[in-house]
This record gives C-alpha cells, structure tokens and sequence, in this order.
C-alpha cells in the first residue's frame, strides 16, 4: 500500500527566504508519480509539481523545485524566495502509474511566511 | 475559465437530509475523481469515473453515497440520510488519461458541507 508522510505540521519562514518541506513516501512498486499540490484558505488544491519515479532529473517549475532522492524514498518541495501569498498548506501526494491513478496524500504542511 | 468547477461551493444541511453535489471538469478530460477532505488531514479517494463508467469504489463511499457521470462530462455526488460525519469538504478532480499518457489531476474549488 502506498504511504505518505509529512512530518513538518507547521512552518513559519521569514519573507524572502527559502523554504523546504519534507515529504517521505513508501511503495514497493517501481512506477509511480510525486505531487506537491498547494492549498490556501479558499479550499482549492492548486498543482504545483510533478516528479516521476523514472525521471532522471529533479523537477522545477518556476520558483519550485522538488529534491527527489529515490533511494531514499523521498520528494522534499524546495521554494525559492518565498512571498507572503506562499502563506497555505502544501500537501504531498503520490500516484500509481496504472490502474486507477487515484491521488494518496500526505497530512499536509501548514506554512506561514512572515513580513 | 477552463477549469474544474464544483457548485455549490458551501451546503449547510441538517442530519438526515439529502444533499448532492456537481462537479463540472475540463472539457476534454476522460477521468474524474471524487475526494473527502476532513478538517486537518489530506484528501481521500471516494470514486473514479473513466468517461460514464464508475470504475472503483473507496470503502469510504458507504451505501448512503452515490455518484453519477451520466454523459462523460459533469459528475453529481449525492449523500442521502446526512449524518454529522458526513461534514468535509468534498473535492472533484479531472485529468485526461490515453494509452501511455497519465496527466495531472487538476482540482475544483470543492464543496464544504456541514452537517448539524
């Protein structure tokens, strides 16, 4: 069965600064997809990143940057420079690559950016 | 706007009522997702349409639910006999899923309900 942990329940960074938010999964199957998915007050879940268990590179979208390490079964979320409108829940989540794809997620990380 | 679209955003019900929500996906988008979100955890798989077909059922999903997608594109998600379990917010997710091809899931606003 597919496991995702977020052990980081609240984060508070200072405005400007970057930002990590751990996320360790565990599967036994080889084909499998990494999400980072954001969350603000307003309830919409909002894609941020992908990352594939065969892709080579890690994955970088914008200011967002996943540090995939497959050995050790985790995807960290990395925000550069980060800003006020950052302010969420960043929730983890992980995808088989067959069958129903459905979406299992983390327990989420509740971060908060300070002025 | 082109994305997944959920009405009504909020329903505030009273215990043993029926509810049922609408989930309208992107338009090209063959798979729909339905979730439950209860306060402080992440969301949780309840069903899967591929086109009309419902394909698979969370454990989650007891008789009292149902979910529809009768023509392939918008999806309905009723509740019948509300408890105050039943209180969460309700998340609709699409993606276009072809042979070799597996998309993102983009997500809706979801519906927050609360049961009293």
């Amino acid at each position: 069965a597919q496991k995702i942990t977020q052990t980081q329940p609240g984060m508070f960074v200072q405005e400007k600064e970057a930002v990590t938010l751990d996320c360790t999964y565990d599967t036994s199957d080889p084909s499998y997809g990494l999400f980072w998915y954001k969350q603000p007050s307003s309830g919409e879940m909002i894609f941020l990143i992908y990352q594939g268990s065969y892709d080579q590179q890690n994955a970088t979208e914008g200011r967002y940057s996943l540090n995939f390490q497959k050995a050790r079964k985790s995807a960290n979320l990395v925000i550069s420079a980060s800003q006020l409108g950052d302010s969420a829940m960043y929730f983890c989540a992980m995808r088989f690559n067959f069958g129903n794809e459905k979406l299992t997620f983390g327990t989420g990380t509740r971060l908060t950016i300070i002025p | 706007d082109t994305g997944v679209s959920q009405n009504p955003r909020h329903k505030i019900t009273k215990r043993g009522q029926n509810v049922t929500f609408r989930c309208d996906p992107i338009s090209e988008h063959n798979r729909l997702y339905w979730y439950r979100q209860t306060l402080g955890q992440g969301p949780e798989f309840l069903t899967y349409f591929q086109n009309e077909a419902q394909l698979e059922k969370s454990r989650l999903l007891s008789d009292r639910f149902s979910a529809e997608r009768p023509k392939g594109s918008f999806s309905t998600l009723e509740i019948q006999r509300t408890e105050q379990g039943d209180s969460a917010m309700y998340l609709c997710a699409s993606s276009l899923v072809l042979a070799g091809v597996l998309e993102t899931q983009y997500f809706g606003p979801g519906t927050r309900l609360l049961v009293l």
